[in-house]
């Protein structure tokens, strides 16, 4: 079974800083890894993802996010933030026989303050 | 093309009653996803179909949760009968089908339960 965990529920942060959002997975297979947002009262919406070859991955809005298999990371990261950038992100794993279903973890808030 | 369209977009219900909830997936996706929303479980996987065939129904939900897909355009989520505990943001979800690492998201049906 694959589990995902984002460690940090809140981070706050400054608009121009520069942001990491940690996740951590769980999984012997071959695995699939992606990031979403989530901004308050709408669905979810794909950033990006990772299957194979080069680690970085670049996503939408300046978002990219590093792969490691010997730290089960899959960390997203972004330069600059803008206070749009505020939102709820979630981390997701899939793999094993339906390797199409996305298993979330429980998120991470991100304020961005002016 | 149109995104995934839910309705209702609110829905208040009698401890004991039935509701279903509805999905229109992208057009031309061939997978669709219920998921389950709530601050203290996060994101819980409700049910999975490909290509209108159940793959998976999110054991937990079983009893009193029924997805079904009348069509390769509509899906249905009946909860019966419904508990307070049912009080929750549904969101579907579709996607091509095969690994693509994205699916995209309905804004949910949210749902209270008195």
């Amino acid at each position: 079974t694959q589990t995902v965990s984002q460690s940090d529920a809140h981070v706050t942060v400054f608009e121009g800083d520069s942001v990491e959002l940690r996740c951590n997975y769980s999984y012997g297979g071959s695995i699939y890894l992606s990031w979403y947002i989530q901004h308050h009262g709408h669905g979810l919406q794909f950033l990006l993802k990772y299957y194979s070859g080069n680690p970085v991955v670049q996503g939408v809005n300046g978002f990219e996010a590093e792969f490691s298999k010997s730290d089960s990371s899959f960390h997203l990261r972004k330069a600059s933030v803008h206070w749009s950038d505020s939102a709820v992100y979630f981390c997701a794993v899939s793999g094993g026989s339906n390797y199409n279903v996305l298993y979330f973890g429980s998120g991470t808030k991100l304020t961005v303050e002016p | 093309d149109a995104g995934v369209t839910q309705t209702p977009r609110h829905e208040v219900a009698e401890k004991g009653q039935t509701i279903i909830l509805k999905c229109e997936p992208v057009s031309g996706h061939n997978d669709l996803f219920w998921y389950r929303q709530t601050k203290i479980q996060g994101l819980e996987l409700l049910s999975y179909f490909r290509s209108k065939s159940l793959m998976e129904d999110g054991g937990a939900f079983k009893d009193r949760f029924k997805a079904e897909m009348l069509n390769s355009s509509f899906s249905t989520l009946k909860i019966q009968p419904t508990e307070p505990k049912d009080s929750a943001v549904y969101l579907c979800a579709s996607s091509l089908g095969g690994y693509t690492g994205q699916l995209y998201f309905g804004e949910g049906s949210k749902l209270t339960v008195l």
